[in-house]
């Protein structure tokens, strides 16, 4: 089964903090996505990458960046938290881009106070 | 701009029925479809897919239907189950060769 394991379940952060969320997957999968999921809004696309060292900006990019260093691997990096994002974040790979289901860690509830 | 939308946001069916979740999508370029499930504190997890070259998909207990005409998907699930309680979210790639676009989701309530 493809596993997509996300470094946190729960994470409380301060205002201003530089924070990494992790994603590490183990099905040789080239694309890889984080969303931020919010009641009432679904899931909205932050950045996705389809390659090493490749990324597009999604949905909602501002405040965030991301790296993909090595192909399992997509960070997710909010340079200065802010209270609004807090919020659960998801991580997701998929096989083959938009065309087979994209496969879900199992998300990162981030507080900032 | 493009979305993708659902019809009600929270459905409550008795254990036993048959439950259909509906989702509206208004890019007429996609051209594959998912419904995911997810349960509290999990992250989502796939249920079905159908391509846009069919009009019906089934699985174990669950139906996937596409009406390309009015750009409408749905998804039933027969003999429902208090294990069934969930959000159901439809996505849709938008033709798209990178990404999909989620709907807000629909709770289902199971009521024993």
């Amino acid at each position: 089964d493809v596993k997509v394991t996300q470094s946190s379940r729960y994470l409380v952060k301060r205002t201003g903090e530089k924070v990494f969320l992790e994603c590490v997957q183990d099905m040789d999968h080239e694309n890889m996505f984080w969303y931020r999921q919010d009641p009432g809004l679904g899931l909205r696309l932050i950045y996705f990458s389809y390659d090493v060292k490749m990324k597009e900006k999604g949905d909602i990019p501002e405040g965030y960046s991301v790296s993909r260093e090595k192909k399992e691997r997509f960070s997710l990096i909010l340079e200065s938290a802010s209270t609004n994002q807090t919020s659960m974040y998801l991580c997701a790979s998929t096989w083959d881009r938009g065309k087979t289901e994209a496969f879900f860690g199992q998300g990162t509830r981030l507080t900032v106070v | 701009g493009e979305s993708v939308g659902l019809h009600l946001p929270t459905l409550s069916v008795q254990e036993g029925d048959n439950s259909i979740i509906n989702c509206a999508y208004s890019n007429s370029a996609s051209d594959y479809f998912i419904w995911y499930k997810q349960e509290s504190g999990k992250g989502p997890q796939f249920i079905i897919d159908i391509r846009s070259n069919m009009d019906k998909r089934q699985g174990q207990r669950v139906t996937v239907l596409l009406n390309k005409t009015v750009k409408h998907l749905s998804l039933q699930i027969a003999a429902t189950q208090p294990g069934d309680s969930a959000v159901y979210f439809c996505a849709e790639n938008g033709g798209s060769n990178y990404k999909l676009t989620f709907g807000k989701g629909t709770l289902l309530t199971v009521n024993p």
